[in-house]
């Protein structure tokens, strides 16, 4: 009965290797959206989709594509994997403009 | 644009102790405010929240007042546990900045038996 779920929890790959993390949710929401923490905890939004549309992309390299094949699911794609990807992503939902709800969290290490 | 700040951490403390982790917040709209926490390994919940100036918002002993005075969310907490330890991120959803959330910085606390 999970409402916000990711995998992999903890993915570990290579340098220019090119990985998804999916996410999916069950709590009827019309928004997704991805977010990065970084080192220091610091959280920054990456992406939002309402019903299936683009309506946040932040300054993100180009090398990250999310992809919404339907209102539940949001899935992050990312070509050419570098060092500075290592962070934890999140994935949250939300009814409104205002309160989300967050996944667990993928664990993404480069190496 | 909208900005949060919150107050250094990392704060340590004793059980029972009192607490108040600072926020403050910039933004061009009219905000709600949410303090989020996150306990270790997880993602992150949804502690309480304010939706207009002079709301309070509470939840597990936490509260938090909406001061748009002073443009303020500031938490506290009468008496700490161990189990309080974790992460709190303070954060802003402005009318003009659609859906997203603006987070600042996370304070960690840790609270010792």
């Amino acid at each position: 009965d999970t409402a916000v779920s990711q995998t992999p929890k903890y993915l570990v790959t290579q340098m220019g290797n090119d990985k998804s993390i999916k996410c999916e949710q069950n709590l009827g929401h019309d928004t997704m959206y991805w977010y990065k923490q970084d080192s220091k905890k610091f959280l920054k939004i990456m992406f939002s989709y309402n019903n299936k549309e683009l309506i946040i992309n932040e300054t993100v390299p180009n090398r990250f594509s999310p992809k919404s094949p339907d209102k539940a699911h949001l899935n992050l794609h990312i070509n050419s994997l570098e060092l500075g990807d290592s962070a934890v992503y999140f994935c949250a939902s939300s009814p409104s403009i205002r309160e989300q709800f967050f996944g667990p969290g993928t664990r993404l290490t480069v190496l | 644009g909208d900005s949060v700040t919150q107050m250094e951490g990392p704060v340590t403390l004793s059980e029972e102790a009192f607490l108040t982790i600072n926020c403050t917040y910039t933004a061009t709209g009219y905000p709600s405010l949410f303090w989020y926490v996150q306990y270790p390994g997880e993602g992150l919940q949804l502690l309480l929240k304010a939706t207009k100036a002079d709301d309070k918002g509470s939840n597990k002993g936490f509260e938090a007042t909406y001061r748009k005075e002073t443009t303020s969310f500031h938490l506290e907490k009468g008496s700490v546990q161990v189990s309080d330890s974790a992460v709190y991120f303070c954060a802003l959803s402005d009318t003009t900045s659609g859906s997203r959330l603006t987070f600042g910085e996370g304070t960690q606390l840790t609270v010792n038996p």
